[in-house]
């Protein structure tokens, strides 16, 4: 079964331009996660969803953050404008059964590098 | 609220040695609590989870971890460190009551390093 599949791995842009990070979760997995880990503040959470429909959005920067999951199967996370000190790596991860502590799968990762 | 405390920001260990990355926690009611591990340019990986029961958790590659209620910590463990274990060391906490709609909160993280 493949695991969290996140695209791109790696993205260079410049400053004001807009950028679409993208996440595949797990089949089954009704819980999807998106954080943001930096060497200052560790592992943010962003926003999560719960059955395609977000749940808590309060560790979401700023409006120029906004994050969709139109299906099961896919998430989106976008930056609008891109700044540098959004330069991070950002993290989808998903998980089942959270009642019951299921944990978290995450993805590799994209590293993003704003100019 | 939920929090987690890593109070060591790296831990040195020789190879064979044991090893122990310290976690405390605070929630309400009783918690919820994981390892991961996340090593250079990777995701973050589970390694063990305590839920209830035996207050010893044993995990993958070799890990452990020793649930202690009274002095809320949840320290991660391994008996003899190898130098493939180097790596950064997340601890993180959820409260049972508040399972429903609390998602996990994740420790800064503790770089091991193990030294042949």
């Amino acid at each position: 079964d493949a695991g969290v599949i996140q695209s791109p791995r790696h993205e260079v842009t410049e400053m004001g331009q807009e950028v679409t990070l993208r996440c595949k979760p797990i089949s089954g997995h009704d819980y999807l996660f998106w954080y943001r880990q930096t060497m200052m503040r560790g592992l943010e959470l962003l926003i999560y969803f719960n059955n395609n429909v977000p749940i808590d959005d309060s560790g979401m920067p700023e409006d120029r953050f906004s994050a969709k999951m139109p299906n099961a199967s896919f998430s989106t996370l976008k930056i609008q404008p891109s700044e540098p000190r959004d330069s991070a790596v950002y993290f989808c991860a998903s998980s089942k059964d959270r009642v019951y502590g299921g944990e978290l799968f995450f993805g590799e990762g994209s590293r993003l590098t704003v100019l | 609220a939920q929090s987690v405390a890593q109070p060591e920001d790296q831990v040195n260990v020789a190879e064979g040695n044991p090893l122990t990355v310290k976690c405390t926690y605070s929630v309400s009611g009783n918690p919820y609590l994981f390892w991961y591990v996340q090593y250079p340019n990777r995701g973050l990986q589970f390694l063990l989870k305590y839920i209830t029961g035996d207050n010893l958790v044993k995990g993958s590659y070799g890990f452990e971890a020793e649930f202690n209620k009274s002095q809320t910590s949840f320290h991660l463990k391994k008996p003899s460190a190898l130098v493939s274990d180097s790596a950064l060391y997340f601890c993180a906490v959820r409260g049972r009551r508040n399972s429903g709609n609390t998602p996990l909160v994740f420790g800064k993280g503790t770089r091991l390093s193990v030294i042949a």
